[in-house]
């Protein structure tokens, strides 16, 4: 398997441009989790998916973001309009909790660059 | 409510000498336990698990973890540490529902030659 893909691996935006980062998670899994990774913030969870049926979306920073999951191997996370605030590197990460395995697998993160 | 603590956001060791990394758990549950390491510019990665059984678990890399109840610790380590395990290293705890992780602050490892 090729694992999480994610792309693009780093964006650099000005201010106020919209911002989709994609994922692909691992065939078969049934959760998709997005996550940020800052110095400062550490690594926050801001959605998750079961099923791509978003469960917990309490994370998300504000309206600004949002997320989608159209099918079982594709999910974005859209920024609009990004701000200098949101440079941070997203994760996508994909776990099979049905049959007990748990353990979430993770891209390798696109580095969010807004200047 | 789940919750993980690991002890020293930043560890350094010289290389061949003992990799000790604390974590600490909260879990009104029997915990799942998780060691995952961050290399500079890459994901997470996921290192060794404690479900349930044994209460030493061996890992990628050398490392192992060992589960204490009593002590509500799930700390890692590795007798002799190389220069390639210097990265972050993240805890975790599964939520009662096994679909959410929570993760500590990571812990920074130097290892000096």
């Amino acid at each position: 398997d090729a694992g999480v893909i994610q792309s693009p691996r780093h964006e650099v935006t000005e201010m106020g441009q919209e911002v989709t980062l994609r994922c692909k998670p691992i065939s078969g899994h049934d959760y998709l989790f997005w996550y940020r990774q800052t110095m400062m913030r550490g690594l926050e969870l801001l959605i998750y998916f079961n099923n791509n049926v978003p469960i917990d979306d309490s994370g998300m920073p504000e309206d600004r973001f949002s997320a989608k999951m159209p099918n079982a191997s594709f999910s974005t996370l859209k920024i609009q309009p990004s701000e200098p605030r949101d440079s941070a590197v997203y994760f996508c990460a994909s776990s099979l909790v049905r049959g007990g395995t748990y353990e979430q697998y993770f891209g390798p993160g696109t580095r969010l660059t807004v200047t | 409510a789940q919750s993980v603590t690991q002890l020293g956001s930043h560890v350094s060791v010289s290389e061949g000498a003992l990799v000790l990394l604390r974590c600490n758990y909260s879990s009104s549950v029997p915990p799942y336990l998780f060691w995952y390491v961050q290399y500079p510019n890459q994901g997470l990665q996921l290192l060794l698990k404690y479900t349930t059984g044994a209460t030493l678990v061996k890992g990628i890399n050398g490392f192992e973890a060992e589960f204490k109840k009593s002590e509500t610790s799930f700390h890692l380590t590795k007798p002799s540490a190389h220069m390639s395990d210097a990265a972050e290293y993240f805890c975790a705890v599964i939520s009662n529902t096994g679909n959410q992780f929570y993760f500590g602050t990571g812990t920074s490892l130097t290892v000096i030659p």
